[in-house]
């Protein structure tokens, strides 16, 4: 029954290093996103993109990139980690906006940098 | 700007005792707001939507435009009901902004 996939439950990573984070979904949504949780902080947008190719910045791009070649798969870039960017990491998909949709999300991707 | 704004890091309750989790947004057109639950070791799933006007394991929530507020309610708060409950806001993009989240626990 699971929808939408992050292909790491734990990563460690050093300072500096290119990381990649994965997600798929099933549903063929158009809409993919991905943000980061922290405590006290919430939910935070990095990016988003509504259709193949397209991608847009949320409220935090700053350190991170996207990419999204095929409708299903929606990968979230950490061009040069840093302690800064340890955090949980959601990845979610959704229809397009109307109707109430809501987002169907992962199960979370909990980087740590070193 | 949109904003959503819940007060409460930590709400603790007892078991039978009412729940109000309170959620504040700032939007100036027509927005469509959520409700999103975290249990413990559990990915986050949708709670329910003011849209739908759906009572989902006795919880509700009206939005009130007047207060620009979409509080979460239950009358009778049971154990399996601690969690993380994040409110959240749809304006007129694809996105949503979510609020900082409230952790419930209710004690037995």
């Amino acid at each position: 029954d699971v929808k939408v996939t992050q292909s790491s439950r734990y990563l460690v990573k050093r300072t500096g290093e290119k990381v990649f984070l994965e997600c798929v979904q099933d549903m063929d949504h158009e809409n993919m996103f991905w943000y980061r949780q922290d405590p006290g902080l919430g939910l935070r947008l990095i990016y988003f993109s509504y259709d193949v190719k397209m991608k847009e910045k949320g409220d935090i791009p700053e350190g991170y990139s996207v990419s999204r070649e095929k409708k299903e798969r929606f990968s979230l870039i950490l061009e040069s980690a840093s302690t800064n960017q340890t955090s949980m990491y959601l990845c979610a998909s959704s229809l397009p906006t109307g109707g109430g949709s809501g987002y169907t999300f992962g199960s979370g991707t909990r980087l740590t940098v070193v | 700007a949109q904003r959503v704004t819940q007060p409460e890091k930590l709400l603790s309750v007892f078991k039978g005792a009412p729940v109000e989790l309170k959620c504040n947004y700032s939007y100036s057109g027509s927005p469509e707001l959520f409700w999103y639950v975290q249990y413990s070791r559990q990915r986050l799933q949708l709670l329910l939507r003011h849209i739908s006007r759906e009572s989902i394991k006795g919880f509700t929530a009206d939005l009130n435009k007047g207060e620009t507020s979409f509080h979460l309610k239950k009358p009778f708060a049971q154990e399996e009901d601690s969690a993380m409950y994040y409110c959240a806001l749809r304006g007129s993009s694809y996105k949503l902004i979510f609020g900082s989240g409230t952790r419930l626990l209710v004690r037995p």
